[in-house]
C-alpha cells in the first residue's frame, strides 16, 4: 500500500519567515494533493501536482513535485498567522484518484 | 463545505452501543469516503463507496459498516462502539478520475466513546 511520510511533524515559525514541508512517498505517485486543515474543521484543498518537475503557486504557497514523482514540498513565503494549521499531503497511487492515502500531517504555528 | 453535511457534529456514546454517522452531499459525486483522523496517524480510510450499493473496505474497516442506498447519503455505523473508536470522522466525496481539485471534505464528526 502507498505510504506517505511528512516532515517535520510540527513547526513553529516567526511571522514573516519562510518554511518548507516535505512529503515523501514509498511509491511513484500519479497525483499528489496538498490540503490545509484548521483546528476543528475539515480539509481545504490547496493544490494538486501530477507531472514530474511540476510546480504550482497560490498566493504565497508553492508546491513542487520532484522528477521521480516520489517527493513533494510545500513552501510558504513570508508566513502569516493565517497560514497556521495542519498541512496534509494526499497521494493517488492508482491513477484514478479513487482512493487517496494521506500523510500524518504537519502542524504549523506562526508566532507574532 | 456547504455541499457536504455531516451529522451529528459531536457525539458522546457509551461503550457497546451502536452509533451511526451520516454524510449527506449535494454535489452528485459518485465516490464517497469515510476517514478517521487520529493524532500521529493522519487520515485513515475506513470504507468507501463508488456508487449506490457499491462499497469497499479501507485500511481500518474492522468494527465499522457502511451503507449507501442513495447517491447523496453515505452512512457509517459502529456496530458496538469501543474506546479505540474515539476519533474525528471525516466524510469526503469526489467525482472520480484524476481531478484537479481532489476530494471535497465535510467538517467532521467528533465521536467520544466512554
Amino acid at each position: 500500500s502507498q505510504e506517505l511520510e511528512q516532515s517535520p511533524q510540527s513547526l513553529i515559525v516567526q511571522e514573516g519567515k519562510n518554511l518548507t514541508i516535505n512529503c515523501t512517498s514509498s511509491k511513484t505517485l500519479y497525483g499528489l494533493y496538498w490540503y490545509k486543515q484548521k483546528y476543528g474543521e475539515g480539509l481545504i484543498f490547496l493544490m494538486m501536482l501530477q507531472k514530474g518537475g511540476e510546480e504550482k503557486s497560490h498566493e504565497k504557497i508553492t508546491a513542487k513535485l520532484d522528477e521521480k514523482k516520489q517527493q513533494s514540498s510545500l513552501h510558504i513565503t513570508a508566513s502569516q498567522p493565517s497560514h497556521a494549521g495542519i498541512y496534509l499531503c494526499g497521494a493517488d497511487g492508482t491513477g484514478t484518484a479513487s482512493k487517496l492515502t494521506f500523510g500524518t500531517g504537519t502542524r504549523l504555528q506562526v508566532t507574532l | 463545505d456547504a455541499g457536504i453535511t455531516q451529522s451529528p457534529r459531536h457525539k458522546v456514546t457509551e461503550t457497546g452501543t451502536p452509533v451511526t454517522l451520516r454524510c449527506h452531499q449535494t454535489e452528485n459525486h459518485r465516490y464517497m469516503y469515510w476517514y478517521r483522523q487520529d493524532p500521529g496517524h493522519g487520515l485513515r480510510l475506513i470504507h468507501y463507496s463508488y456508487g449506490v450499493k457499491d462499497t469497499d473496505k479501507g485500511e481500518v474497516s474492522d468494527g465499522y459498516s457502511v451503507s449507501r442506498s442513495k447517491t447523496e447519503d453515505f452512512l457509517l455505523t459502529l456496530e458496538s462502539a469501543t474506546s479505540s473508536q474515539t476519533s474525528v470522522y471525516f466524510c469526503a466525496t469526489t467525482t472520480g478520475g484524476t481531478l484537479p481539485n481532489g476530494y471535497t471534505f465535510g467538517s467532521g464528526t467528533r465521536l467520544t466513546v466512554v
